[in-house]
């Protein structure tokens, strides 16, 4: 079975400094890795996603990632946010399997930014 | 716009009632999925179709019910309300060998 663990789950942050949100997962087979972004009332969009290859990952909206095998981690990361970036962000992982998997989300990590 | 439609986007009703959320996946997906999402448990995934047929299961009650229907859209029957259930439930779709699923606004359902 996968799980995942959002290590914080409120991030305040002033506009234009960096974030990093944290995220580990568990899985005793191979995973692909997404983030994922909620905006108030809205559903959720896909920021990124790693499915092999560079472990870097760059997304939308000026977010990247880096997964860590051996750390079994996926940190999202921005280097300058905006106040339009204060959302609920989750990082969810599928088995690798015929493409179409369920995803197993963490609990979330609400990165509000102050002016 | 991810092109996943949910109908109806709120939903207010009484305990013990029974409901039915609707889902129109994106054109050319067969593959629809239901998740839950509540303050206490986070999204959890529900259920999963694949071209009509039941593909995976998560924590989903007993008292609920799916089904997806030739057309591809799917319904989620909820019954015996319960005031926990009050939840967002999102439906998301993607098409087979894609890894990324495309998730609808919700329906907000509240059980008063």
């Amino acid at each position: 079975a996968q799980s995942v663990t959002q290590l914080d789950s409120q991030v305040p942050v002033f506009e234009e400094a960096p974030v990093e949100l944290r995220c580990n997962y568990s899985s005793s087979v191979s995973v692909y890795l997404f983030w994922y972004v909620q905006y108030p009332n809205q559903g959720l969009q896909l920021l990124l996603k790693y499915l092999s290859g560079s472990t870097l990952v760059k997304g939308i909206n000026g977010f990247e990632a880096e997964f860590n095998k051996s750390q079994t981690s996926f940190h999202l990361r921005k280097p300058s946010v905006h106040i339009s970036d204060t959302a609920e962000y989750f990082c969810a992982v599928s088995k690798i399997s015929g493409g179409y998997n369920k995803l197993i989300f963490g609990a979330g990590t609400r990165l509000a930014v102050h002016p | 716009d991810s092109g996943v439609t949910q109908t109806p986007k709120h939903l207010i009703t009484a305990t013990g009632q029974r409901v039915t959320l609707r889902c129109s996946p994106r054109s050319g997906d067969l593959s629809v999925y239901w998740y839950q999402q509540s303050l206490d448990q986070g999204l959890q995934f529900l259920i999963q179709y694949y071209n009509g047929e039941e593909r995976a299961k998560g924590n989903i009650l007993e008292r609920f019910s799916a089904q997806q229907f030739p057309d591809l859209h799917s319904e989620l029957n909820l019954s015996s309300l319960e005031l926990g259930d009050s939840a967002l439930y999102f439906c998301a779709s993607n098409r087979a060998g894609s890894t990324e699923a495309f998730f609808g606004q919700g329906t907000r359902l509240t059980v008063v």
